[in-house]
């Protein structure tokens, strides 16, 4: 069956920007997952789903960032006001167990 | 916090021989997962091979294989008879119950290249 699809895989963005970054996560997959991933760097988390439950967003590093999973499949990350430090990877994941994730490609963001 | 250290950022290896990639990890937790994920140039992260902290026997898929020393908090990667398609960065990762199992810390990578 298809995997974890994430879109767009590349977006470039001007300073100040709002961004939205999408995750199809494989059907049936419970949890969600978000990282990000500086270059040279691993993945870092950011937030995590459990259906449309959003029951961990401690990595988010700002208020700036916000996810959501509203019919708890597909989910979006939202950057708003993006600055050059967002620059990044963003890898969403999925899985029916904890932690034992399906990566999707990613996303790489460029903020100008 | 748990951290993750993978101290050699770059191996080399030749292709048939065999190559072993460090990890070190610190946590208070007494039940916890290591993974270790190998990232290719195109950047999806694939799972390599997993280990639960309370299994003594070191696990193994295949090629791939770990030695887990829980006193030590290492769990090495040995990949034996490399081929040109195991080039990748390899990922160690640690999850533990304080989280629920629900988030990864990752190291910070080693870059294996391997070469005919």
């Amino acid at each position: 069956g298809a995997g974890v699809s994430q879109s767009p895989r590349y977006k470039v963005a001007k300073r100040g920007q709002d961004v939205a970054l999408r995750c199809d996560p494989i059907s049936g997959h419970v949890s969600l997952f978000w990282y990000q991933q500086a270059l040279g760097q691993g993945p870092e988390f950011l937030t995590y789903f459990q259906n449309e439950a959003q029951l961990d967003k401690s990595g988010l590093p700002s208020d700036r960032f916000f996810a959501e999973r509203p019919e708890g499949s597909v989910s979006t990350l939202k950057i708003q006001r993006t600055q050059q430090e967002d620059s990044a990877v963003y890898l969403c994941a999925s899985s029916l167990e904890l932690a034992l994730g399906n990566f999707g490609p990613g996303t790489r963001l460029t903020v100008l | 916090a748990q951290t993750v250290t993978q101290s050699q950022p770059e191996m080399s290896v030749q292709e048939a021989e065999t190559v072993t990639l460090s990890c070190t990890y610190d946590t208070s937790e007494s039940d916890y997962y290591l993974f270790w994920y190998k990232q290719p140039p195109s950047r999806q992260m694939i799972l390599v091979i997993r280990q639960e902290a309370y299994k003594q026997q070191n696990a193994t898929e295949n090629r791939f294989s770990v030695n887990f020393q829980k006193a030590a908090k290492s769990f090495s990667l040995k990949i034996s008879d490399s081929q040109l398609g195991d080039a990748a960065m390899y990922f160690c990762a640690y999850s533990g119950m304080n989280s629920g199992y629900s988030t990864l810390t990752f190291g910070k990578g080693t870059m294996l290249l391997v070469s005919p």
